[in-house]
């Protein structure tokens, strides 16, 4: 199974900060990488599929990089409304998720 | 847009079984996919295993080979997943989430709104 190692698993940023995520795969996944936002009580959204592109709808304060082994997800200024755990998905081989980054207002 | 709905929460005891459902509505389930997800207190998210009724597939995640059965009954549009020999730590928010392309199952674009399911003796 591939592994996806997220990280941090937790931060507090304030409204308006920039906030990067980053999840390693264990093995070359080359972009096969979704990026979910799981808000407290709903189920994940997706975001960013394909390892940088933007879901439709999805504000564009949102984005995701990176190929092979290395990714990053960005929120490029804070909002309140963010505040929610995020995943890193692969689909390289069956699928797997990150552990989890949740995202709290400091 | 498919949408997804999903039974109501159960509670089970310990080494018995669970089965929920998620049946789609406003599509003929053609080509689809369903993929089941739990996330358990404290944990991460966690794919389970999915079902491709037009391709005849299932897969299973490895940690629930054994346990766990996900079938689809294309007459009523509906896709089970099946989990025995319950534990304490199988108590979690079980999600179905499908796709309309059976090809691009792994993007997890329409959910349904969760089941609860505890273990509880």
């Amino acid at each position: 199974d591939i592994q996806l190692t997220q990280s941090p698993s937790s931060l507090s940023a304030s409204v308006g900060d920039r906030v990067t995520i980053t999840c390693q795969a264990s093995q070359d996944i080359k972009k096969s990488l979704n990026w979910y936002q799981q808000r407290a009580g709903k189920p994940p959204k997706l975001l960013v599929y394909d390892a940088s592109k933007l879901e439709t709808g999805v504000p564009s304060r949102f984005s995701g990089s990176g190929s092979g082994t290395d990714f990053t997800f960005t929120i490029s200024g804070l909002q309140a409304e963010d505040i929610a755990t995020y995943y890193c998905q692969q689909y390289e081989s069956l699928t797997t998720f990150g552990g989890g980054t949740k995202v709290d207002l400091k | 847009q498919v949408h997804l709905v999903q039974s109501g929460a159960e509670v089970k005891k310990p080494g018995s079984s669970v089965k929920v459902s998620c049946k789609a509505s406003g599509d003929t389930f053609s080509g689809y996919t369903i993929t089941w997800v739990r996330l358990a207190p404290g944990q991460g998210l966690e794919w389970m295993g999915r079902v491709s009724p037009s391709l005849g597939m299932t897969h299973y995640a490895q940690k629930f080979q054994g346990r766990v059965t996900i079938t689809a009954d294309k007459s009523t549009t509906t896709a089970y997943m099946e989990l025995s020999g319950l534990r304490f730590e199988d108590t979690a928010m079980y999600y179905c989430a499908g796709r309309s392309d059976s090809f691009t199952w792994y993007y997890f674009d329409n959910w349904g709104q969760g089941t609860q399911v505890t273990v509880s003796s």
